[in-house]
Protein backbone atom coordinates (compact mmCIF):
# COMPACT_ATOMS: atom_id res chain seq x y z
CA UNK A 1 0.00 0.00 0.00
CA UNK A 2 1.27 3.51 -0.75
CA UNK A 3 2.90 5.58 2.08
CA UNK A 4 4.34 8.39 3.15
CA UNK A 5 7.91 8.05 4.13
CA UNK A 6 9.48 10.67 5.99
CA UNK A 7 13.23 11.05 7.52
CA UNK A 8 14.98 11.07 9.65
CA UNK A 9 13.11 9.54 11.75
CA UNK A 10 15.02 11.68 14.92
CA UNK A 11 17.29 14.66 14.38
CA UNK A 12 19.17 16.34 17.31
CA UNK A 13 20.41 19.55 16.39
CA UNK A 14 22.29 22.15 18.48
CA UNK A 15 20.24 26.31 18.60
CA UNK A 16 20.83 27.87 15.90
CA UNK A 17 21.33 25.25 13.35
CA UNK A 18 19.48 24.72 9.88
CA UNK A 19 17.85 21.34 9.82
CA UNK A 20 16.15 20.06 6.95
CA UNK A 21 12.96 17.34 7.19
CA UNK A 22 12.26 14.75 4.06
CA UNK A 23 9.13 13.58 2.89
CA UNK A 24 8.35 11.84 0.04
CA UNK A 25 4.59 11.78 -0.50
CA UNK A 26 2.32 9.01 -2.07
CA UNK A 27 3.26 9.41 -5.71
CA UNK A 28 -0.09 10.14 -7.33
CA UNK A 29 -0.84 12.78 -4.92
CA UNK A 30 -1.09 16.53 -5.75
CA UNK A 31 -1.55 18.65 -2.20
CA UNK A 32 1.37 18.45 0.10
CA UNK A 33 1.09 19.64 4.45
CA UNK A 34 3.35 19.35 7.09
CA UNK A 35 2.10 19.33 10.74
CA UNK A 36 3.88 19.61 13.82
CA UNK A 37 3.07 18.12 17.65
CA UNK A 38 5.17 19.32 20.50
CA UNK A 39 4.92 16.64 23.56
CA UNK A 40 1.84 16.73 24.47
CA UNK A 41 -0.01 19.02 22.83
CA UNK A 42 -2.41 18.42 19.67
CA UNK A 43 -1.22 18.17 16.41
CA UNK A 44 -0.69 21.73 14.55
CA UNK A 45 -1.30 22.72 11.05
CA UNK A 46 2.03 24.57 9.47
CA UNK A 47 1.36 24.47 5.93
CA UNK A 48 0.02 23.36 2.94
CA UNK A 49 1.24 23.22 -0.31
CA UNK A 50 0.23 22.58 -4.14
CA UNK A 51 1.61 23.62 -7.63
CA UNK A 52 4.74 24.13 -6.50
CA UNK A 53 3.88 26.82 -4.05
CA UNK A 54 2.48 27.95 -0.29
CA UNK A 55 -1.10 27.83 -0.48
CA UNK A 56 -2.02 28.29 3.29
CA UNK A 57 0.28 28.75 5.83
CA UNK A 58 -0.50 28.96 9.75
CA UNK A 59 1.04 31.93 12.63
CA UNK A 60 3.61 29.25 13.33
CA UNK A 61 5.12 28.63 9.70
CA UNK A 62 7.72 32.47 10.26
CA UNK A 63 10.20 33.46 8.28
CA UNK A 64 11.98 30.81 9.90
CA UNK A 65 10.46 28.11 7.99
CA UNK A 66 10.32 27.64 4.03
CA UNK A 67 9.56 24.41 1.86
CA UNK A 68 10.03 23.40 -1.35
CA UNK A 69 9.71 20.66 -4.27
CA UNK A 70 13.12 20.25 -5.10
CA UNK A 71 12.10 17.09 -7.47
CA UNK A 72 9.14 15.27 -8.38
CA UNK A 73 8.91 13.02 -5.51
CA UNK A 74 10.78 15.00 -2.24
CA UNK A 75 9.15 17.35 0.12
CA UNK A 76 10.53 18.99 2.45
CA UNK A 77 10.42 21.58 5.28
CA UNK A 78 13.43 23.46 6.40
CA UNK A 79 13.93 25.14 9.87
CA UNK A 80 16.85 28.40 9.01
CA UNK A 81 17.85 28.79 12.72
CA UNK A 82 16.20 26.15 15.39
CA UNK A 83 15.14 27.62 18.69
CA UNK A 84 13.81 25.38 21.76
CA UNK A 85 10.55 25.35 21.55
CA UNK A 86 10.90 23.99 17.72
CA UNK A 87 11.54 20.74 19.44
CA UNK A 88 8.39 18.41 18.18
CA UNK A 89 7.65 15.63 16.17
CA UNK A 90 7.07 16.83 12.57
CA UNK A 91 4.53 14.85 10.18
CA UNK A 92 4.50 15.25 6.73
CA UNK A 93 0.95 14.24 4.83
CA UNK A 94 -0.39 14.09 1.38
CA UNK A 95 -4.15 14.32 -0.12
CA UNK A 96 -5.12 13.42 -3.93
CA UNK A 97 -7.59 16.45 -3.97
CA UNK A 98 -7.78 19.34 -1.20
CA UNK A 99 -10.68 20.59 1.14
CA UNK A 100 -12.48 17.21 0.49
CA UNK A 101 -9.45 14.52 0.31
CA UNK A 102 -8.35 12.25 2.63
CA UNK A 103 -4.90 13.27 4.35
CA UNK A 104 -2.65 10.38 4.74
CA UNK A 105 0.37 10.41 7.41
CA UNK A 106 3.53 9.63 7.44
CA UNK A 107 5.47 8.12 10.47
CA UNK A 108 6.83 11.50 11.56
CA UNK A 109 10.72 13.13 12.03
CA UNK A 110 11.59 13.91 15.84
CA UNK A 111 13.46 17.01 16.34
CA UNK A 112 15.23 17.61 19.26
CA UNK A 113 16.95 21.18 19.72
CA UNK A 114 19.31 21.49 22.56
CA UNK B 1 -12.40 29.92 14.87
CA UNK B 2 -12.72 26.55 14.75
CA UNK B 3 -11.79 24.53 17.60
CA UNK B 4 -12.04 20.76 18.25
CA UNK B 5 -12.70 18.79 21.37
CA UNK B 6 -12.70 15.22 22.35
CA UNK B 7 -14.12 13.71 25.25
CA UNK B 8 -13.51 11.94 27.43
CA UNK B 9 -9.07 12.28 27.32
CA UNK B 10 -8.81 8.69 28.67
CA UNK B 11 -10.69 5.54 28.68
CA UNK B 12 -9.81 2.23 30.24
CA UNK B 13 -12.41 -1.09 29.44
CA UNK B 14 -12.34 -4.61 29.63
CA UNK B 15 -11.28 -6.54 26.38
CA UNK B 16 -14.67 -7.24 24.36
CA UNK B 17 -16.62 -3.84 25.49
CA UNK B 18 -17.99 -1.78 23.02
CA UNK B 19 -17.23 1.96 23.39
CA UNK B 20 -17.74 5.22 21.85
CA UNK B 21 -15.28 8.27 21.39
CA UNK B 22 -16.73 11.24 21.22
CA UNK B 23 -15.50 14.28 19.02
CA UNK B 24 -16.91 18.10 19.34
CA UNK B 25 -16.55 20.86 16.62
CA UNK B 26 -17.11 24.69 17.08
CA UNK B 27 -18.01 25.54 13.27
CA UNK B 28 -20.53 23.36 11.65
CA UNK B 29 -18.85 25.10 8.04
CA UNK B 30 -16.56 21.39 7.49
CA UNK B 31 -15.61 20.02 4.25
CA UNK B 32 -15.36 16.23 5.80
CA UNK B 33 -14.16 14.87 9.34
CA UNK B 34 -11.23 12.12 10.14
CA UNK B 35 -10.36 9.60 12.58
CA UNK B 36 -6.81 8.52 12.85
CA UNK B 37 -4.88 6.60 15.33
CA UNK B 38 -1.91 7.29 17.00
CA UNK B 39 0.62 4.84 18.62
CA UNK B 40 2.73 5.83 21.32
CA UNK B 41 5.61 7.97 19.51
CA UNK B 42 4.63 6.82 15.65
CA UNK B 43 2.60 8.49 12.83
CA UNK B 44 -1.24 9.28 12.55
CA UNK B 45 -3.37 6.05 10.85
CA UNK B 46 -6.23 7.69 9.21
CA UNK B 47 -9.01 5.29 10.28
CA UNK B 48 -12.16 6.60 8.90
CA UNK B 49 -12.92 9.89 6.29
CA UNK B 50 -16.41 11.32 6.78
CA UNK B 51 -17.65 13.94 3.94
CA UNK B 52 -19.95 16.65 4.88
CA UNK B 53 -22.83 15.39 3.29
CA UNK B 54 -22.37 11.82 4.35
CA UNK B 55 -23.85 10.97 8.00
CA UNK B 56 -21.71 7.67 8.60
CA UNK B 57 -18.71 5.59 7.40
CA UNK B 58 -18.29 2.34 8.46
CA UNK B 59 -14.88 -0.11 8.19
CA UNK B 60 -15.10 -3.45 10.23
CA UNK B 61 -15.32 -2.83 13.94
CA UNK B 62 -15.11 0.48 13.58
CA UNK B 63 -18.31 3.11 12.62
CA UNK B 64 -17.75 6.80 12.80
CA UNK B 65 -20.77 9.13 12.40
CA UNK B 66 -21.38 12.85 11.75
CA UNK B 67 -23.50 15.24 13.27
CA UNK B 68 -22.68 18.98 11.21
CA UNK B 69 -25.85 20.82 13.06
CA UNK B 70 -24.91 19.55 16.32
CA UNK B 71 -20.92 19.85 15.66
CA UNK B 72 -20.21 16.37 16.53
CA UNK B 73 -18.63 13.20 15.81
CA UNK B 74 -18.96 9.55 17.48
CA UNK B 75 -16.34 6.71 16.91
CA UNK B 76 -18.07 4.00 18.11
CA UNK B 77 -15.74 0.80 18.15
CA UNK B 78 -17.50 -2.73 18.83
CA UNK B 79 -15.53 -6.03 20.53
CA UNK B 80 -12.69 -4.01 21.86
CA UNK B 81 -9.31 -5.74 21.79
CA UNK B 82 -5.94 -5.22 23.39
CA UNK B 83 -4.22 -3.79 19.75
CA UNK B 84 -7.09 -1.30 19.72
CA UNK B 85 -5.26 0.33 22.88
CA UNK B 86 -3.52 3.72 20.80
CA UNK B 87 -4.87 7.41 21.19
CA UNK B 88 -7.47 8.16 18.91
CA UNK B 89 -7.85 12.02 16.83
CA UNK B 90 -10.32 13.45 15.53
CA UNK B 91 -9.91 15.78 12.73
CA UNK B 92 -12.04 18.27 10.99
CA UNK B 93 -11.26 20.01 8.11
CA UNK B 94 -12.16 23.64 6.64
CA UNK B 95 -11.79 24.89 3.18
CA UNK B 96 -8.33 24.87 2.27
CA UNK B 97 -7.87 21.25 3.54
CA UNK B 98 -5.93 22.18 6.71
CA UNK B 99 -7.01 19.87 9.86
CA UNK B 100 -7.97 21.10 13.10
CA UNK B 101 -7.43 18.17 15.68
CA UNK B 102 -8.58 17.65 18.56
CA UNK B 103 -6.45 16.82 21.69
CA UNK B 104 -6.79 13.16 21.12
CA UNK B 105 -8.55 10.21 23.31
CA UNK B 106 -6.65 7.58 25.23
CA UNK B 107 -7.50 4.39 25.07
CA UNK B 108 -6.05 1.34 27.07
CA UNK B 109 -8.08 -2.18 26.57
CA UNK B 110 -7.31 -4.58 29.41
CA UNK B 111 -7.07 -8.24 28.01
Amino acid sequence: EPEVTQTPSHQVTQMGQEVILRCVPISNHLYFYWYRQILGQKVEFLVSFYNNEISEKSEIFDDQFSVERPDGSNFTLKIRSTKLEDSAMYFCASSERTATGELFFGEGSRLTVL
Amino acid sequence: KQEVTQIPAALSVPEGENLVLNCSFTDSAIYNLQWFRQDPGKGLTSLLLIQSSQREQTSGRLNASLDKSSGRSTLYIAASQPGDSATYLCAASINTGKLIFGQGTTLQVKP
